[in-house]
């Protein structure tokens, strides 16, 4: 079974602040984990994903997450918050285990601020 | 990477009735799956569609409520059958392009914004 934990449903930064976004993911075989972003009245976008090659991730618009297995985490960072990043976040897991299917975390929900 | 057009992009429906989404992606897919966003929620897969194949549905998720049709590997169909207010939802579907491995990503369509008065 995969499950994927994301903590703090909505996050709320100042414009230029650290953005971190949390992500726990549970799996009984490696797994694969992906960071999708959601605009409002959108689909999703893959903004980056984990596929063992790298522990440490960059993806698009800045963002990039470490995947830590002793912490089963894959969290989202970057450095300085935009306006325009103020979006729904989702991560998910996907294993051989679990098929070809994604799993969700119930998303969290970024604020920028000026 | 794929590009997935669903339409409608919304609907106002009556409850009792149907509506049947479509899923149209810009080259040959294997895999096609269909996911329902509750108000607030996040994503929960419905099936996954195959061509050739029968949907294989998830947990709570039947035939009859949700038949999906997979005619060949660029469309998808989504039918909402005698819905009701509960089935208000964002549907979303999504593809895996064909040959690809585990480390693959899943492409997204825009969704369609469902509501049952």
């Amino acid at each position: 079974a995969q499950s994927v934990t994301q903590l703090g449903s909505h996050v709320s930064v100042s414009e230029g602040a650290l953005v971190l976004l949390r992500c726990n993911y549970s799996s009984s075989v490696p797994p694969y984990l992906f960071w999708y972003v959601q605009y409002p009245n959108q689909g999703l976008q893959l903004l980056l994903k984990y596929t063992s090659a790298a522990t440490l991730v960059k993806g698009i618009n800045g963002f990039e997450a470490e995947f830590k297995k002793s912490e089963t985490s894959f969290h989202l960072t970057k450095p300085s918050a935009h306006m325009s990043d103020a979006a729904e976040y989702f991560c998910a897991v996907k294993s051989t285990g679990g098929g070809n299917k994604l799993t969700f975390g119930t998303g969290t929900q970024l604020k920028v601020e000026l | 990477s794929a590009v997935i057009s669903q339409k409608p992009s919304r609907d106002i429906c009556q409850r009792g009735t149907s509506l049947t989404i479509q899923c149209q992606v810009d080259s040959q897919v294997t895999m096609m799956f269909w996911y329902r966003q509750q108000p607030g929620q996040s994503l929960t897969l419905i099936a996954t569609a195959n061509q050739g194949s029968e949907a294989t549905y998830e947990s709570g998720f039947v035939i009859d409520k949700f038949p999906i049709s997979r005619p060949n590997l660029t469309f998808s169909t989504l039918t909402v059958s005698n819905m009701s207010p509960e089935d208000s939802s964002i549907y979303l579907c999504s593809a895996l392009p064909t040959g690809t491995g585990w480390n693959t990503e899943a492409f997204f369509g825009q969704g369609t914004r469902l509501t049952v008065v």
